[in-house]
């Protein structure tokens, strides 16, 4: 069972068209969630969502969070090559929890077509 | 800052054979983590430590021991290498739980 599902699997645009991923869990008193973008090596940090509603931003990026509905969105707006990636969304462990621990899901591979 | 370094970048190892990846952090990161990734799998979290003398099973903890003994270090040991076990295993780290984790550049190991 799975505790974080990515949509869609994958997905392959034009530049300059705009994207969404989704992330969907299913626990419902957590810290927050985490946003990455993965290349060809390491996971690079993207985004954390801690508050339900409030958009996160940076630069053609952006994520929100709905804590009543369990899922969150990555908008990325006039896509560019160099957002090809796989895209993760980590989330969360239960407040209850001392850990820091999360639970990532498969991932979105975008690719972006000159 | 070197951030969070693990050695090797590569390994192969024969089917029961042990070994230890390194995992080191300078930030001072209280919180720190090992994954593997495998095709179509994402990343699974095998064990974690939320500081020196503390660690927990994560999602896929069979096969690996860890111990956190400095801040700094956070060793992931495989006892006797199964070809199952064939991956990239990386190392994360955190401040603390209102941060989120910077990962090492990763090992990718394979077992014959």
């Amino acid at each position: 069972e799975d505790k974080v599902v990515q949509s869609p699997l994958s997905l392959v645009v034009h530049e300059g068209d705009t994207v969404t991923l989704n992330c969907s869990y299913e626990v419902t008193n957590f810290r927050s969630l985490l946003w990455y973008k993965q290349e060809k090596k390491a996971p690079t940090f993207l985004f954390m969502l801690t508050s339900s509603g409030i958009e996160k931003k940076s630069g053609r990026l952006s994520s929100i969070l709905d804590k009543k509905e369990l899922f969150s969105i990555l908008n990325i707006t006039a896509t560019q090559t160099g957002d090809s990636a796989v895209y993760l969304c980590a989330g969360p462990p239960p407040l209850s929890n001392t850990g820091n621990q999360f639970y990532f899901g498969t991932g979105t591979s975008l690719t972006v077509i000159p | 800052n070197a951030g969070v370094t693990q050695t090797p970048k590569f390994q192969v190892l024969k089917t029961g054979q042990s070994m230890t990846l390194q995992c080191a952090q300078d930030m001072n990161h209280e919180y720190m983590s090992w994954y593997r990734q495998d095709p179509g799998m994402g990343l699974r979290l095998i064990h974690y430590s939320v500081g020196a003398g503390i660690t927990d099973q994560g999602e896929v903890p069979n096969g690996y021991n860890v111990s956190r003994s400095t801040t700094e270090d956070f060793p992931l040991r495989l006892l006797s290498a199964a070809p199952s076990q064939t991956s990239v295993y990386f190392c994360a780290s955190s401040l603390d739980a209102n941060y989120g984790y910077t990962f090492g550049s990763g090992t990718r190991l394979t077992v014959v």
